[in-house]
C-alpha cells in the first residue's frame, strides 16, 4: 500500500521569506502523481500544485514550486516570498496513474501547519 | 456551476441516531468519494463511486453506506452512530481518465456524535 509521510507537523515562516515543506512516500508504481493541497481555516481544500512522475521537470505554479526527487521519493513544496494568506496546514497527497477504479483514491499524508509571521 | 455542495455544515447526534450527509457535484464528473478527516490522521477514503449504481469500500468503510443513483448525488448514511464517527466529512469528485488530475473538494460537513 502507499503511504504518504510528512515530518514536519508545524513550520513557520517570516512574511516575505521562503520556506520548504517536505514529504517522503512510498510506492511500487513507476506511474503517478503527486499533490500539494492547502486547507485554510475555512476548511476548504485547494489545490496548489501537482507533478506527474514520468516529468521530470520540477512543476511551478506563481509563488510554489516543488522539488521532485523520483528515486529518493521526495516530493518538498517550496513557497516563495511567503504572504500572511499562505497560513494553512498543507497536505501532501498521492495518485496512482492509471484509470481504474480505486486508482482515483488520494493518499494523504498528516499534514503540516503553516504559520506566517508577519 | 455551484461546484461540489455539501449539507449541513456542522450536525451533532447522539450515540445510536442515523443520518444522511448529502454530497452534490453539477460538474457531471463520473468519479466521487468521501472522505473523513481526523486530527493528526490526514484525510481517508471511506466510499468511492466510479458512476451510477458503482460503489466500493475505500480505507475506513466501517459504520458507514452509500449509494449512487444518479451522476449528480452521492450521500454517506451513518446508520448508527458512534462517538469515534466525530469527524470533519469531505466529498470530493473529478472526471474519470489518465489527465483526470484534479479532484474538487466540499467544503465539509463537521459531524459530532455525542
Amino acid at each position: 500500500a502507499q503511504t504518504v509521510t510528512q515530518s514536519q507537523p508545524e513550520m513557520s515562516v517570516q512574511e516575505a521569506e521562503t520556506v520548504t515543506l517536505s514529504c517522503t512516500y512510498d510506492t511500487s508504481e513507476s506511474d503517478y502523481y503527486l499533490f500539494w493541497y492547502k486547507q485554510p481555516p475555512s476548511r476548504q481544500m485547494i489545490l496548489v500544485i501537482r507533478q506527474e512522475a514520468y516529468k521530470q521537470q520540477n512543476a511551478t505554479e506563481n509563488r510554489f514550486s516543488v522539488n521532485f526527487q523520483k528515486a529518493a521519493k521526495s516530493f518538498s513544496l517550496k513557497i516563495s516570498d511567503s504572504q500572511l494568506g499562505d497560513a494553512a496546514m498543507y497536505f501532501c497527497a498521492y495518485r496512482r496513474a492509471d484509470s481504474g477504479g480505486s486508482n482515483y483514491k488520494l493518499t494523504f499524508g498528516k499534514g503540516t501547519l503553516l504559520t506566517v509571521n508577519p | 456551476n455551484a461546484g461540489v455542495t455539501q449539507t449541513p455544515k456542522f450536525q451533532v447526534l447522539k450515540t445510536g441516531q442515523s443520518m444522511t450527509l448529502q454530497c452534490a457535484q453539477d460538474m457531471n464528473h463520473e468519479y466521487m468519494s468521501w472522505y473523513r478527516q481526523d486530527p493528526g490522521m490526514g484525510l481517508r477514503l471511506i466510499h468511492y463511486s466510479v458512476g451510477a449504481g458503482i460503489t466500493d469500500q475505500g480505507e475506513v468503510p466501517n459504520g458507514y453506506n452509500v449509494s449512487r443513483s444518479t451522476t449528480e448525488d452521492f450521500p454517506l448514511r451513518l446508520l448508527s452512530a458512534a462517538p469515534s464517527q466525530t469527524s470533519v466529512y469531505f466529498c470530493a469528485s473529478s472526471f474519470r481518465g489518465l489527465t483526470a488530475y484534479e479532484q474538487y473538494f466540499g467544503p465539509g460537513t463537521r459531524l459530532t456524535v455525542t
